[in-house]
């Protein structure tokens, strides 16, 4: 029972540079988010899903986006880094929403 | 708008006291209430939640208190120990019919127990 896998764990990307940070979870979890973590922050959501082929924005969506395919999976697009993505990136999942969220060990990206 | 704060960034205490961490909520929709707790390069883990229902919830060492007329929460830990130095995250969510699951943090407190 894996739980939650991010892959990659470290990244460093050009400005303008486009990516998909990659989040899987073997648990049958509908409910799935992306959150970023920034000093003085906290966590903000960027996206979450109730459910294949549902997604809504959360917190701070712009320059992301995401699509849900298939239960397991729910990747996260960057279309055109920006220095300000500069961040450390959690994907979680959970069976009731809200509640017993699993998180991933995160995706630290640097954008230069 | 920052709806989960967290206004104290860092708790420095001593091995075997109590320390208490303290949230304010913006949202009287949230309807239940989450500590997740992270140590460095790891994703945060839960650590005790607690419905609006309720005033109060405890695990072991840890206790949650809600005072929703303040829209106010804090986590108790006692004794503290240093095992449990680690950034702490309040969380909230609205539950019930249209759940999204939709979970928000605030800014984090870091704890240091010195031994």
């Amino acid at each position: 029972n894996a739980g939650v896998t991010q892959t990659p764990k470290f990244q460093v990307l050009k400005t303008g540079q486009s990516m998909t940070l990659q989040c899987a979870q073997d648990m049958n979890h509908e409910y799935m988010s992306w959150y970023r973590q920034d000093p003085g922050m906290g966590l903000r959501l960027i996206h979450y899903s109730v459910g294949a082929g549902i997604t809504d924005q959360g917190e701070v969506p712009n320059g992301y986006n995401v699509s849900r395919s298939t239960t397991e999976d729910f990747p996260l697009r960057l279309l055109s880094a920006a220095p300000s993505q500069t961040s450390v990136y959690f994907c979680a999942s959970s069976l009731s929403g809200g509640i017993g969220y699993t998180f991933g060990s995160g995706t630290r990206l640097t954008v230069v | 708008d920052q709806q989960v704060k967290q206004n104290s960034p860092s708790l420095s205490v001593q091995e075997g006291r109590i320390s208490i961490l303290n949230c304010d909520y913006t949202n009287s929709m949230f309807d239940y209430f989450l500590w997740y707790k992270k140590y460095p390069a790891e994703g945060p883990t839960f650590l005790i939640s607690i419905s609006s229902i309720k005033d109060k919830n405890e695990d072991g060492r840890f206790t949650v208190f809600l005072n929703k007329s303040a829209k106010h929460l804090s986590l108790h830990i006692v004794p503290s120990q240093p095992g449990d130095s680690a950034v702490y995250f309040c969380a909230a969510v609205k539950r019930g019919s249209g759940n999204t699951g939709k979970l928000i943090f605030g800014q984090g407190t870091t704890l240091q127990v010195k031994p």
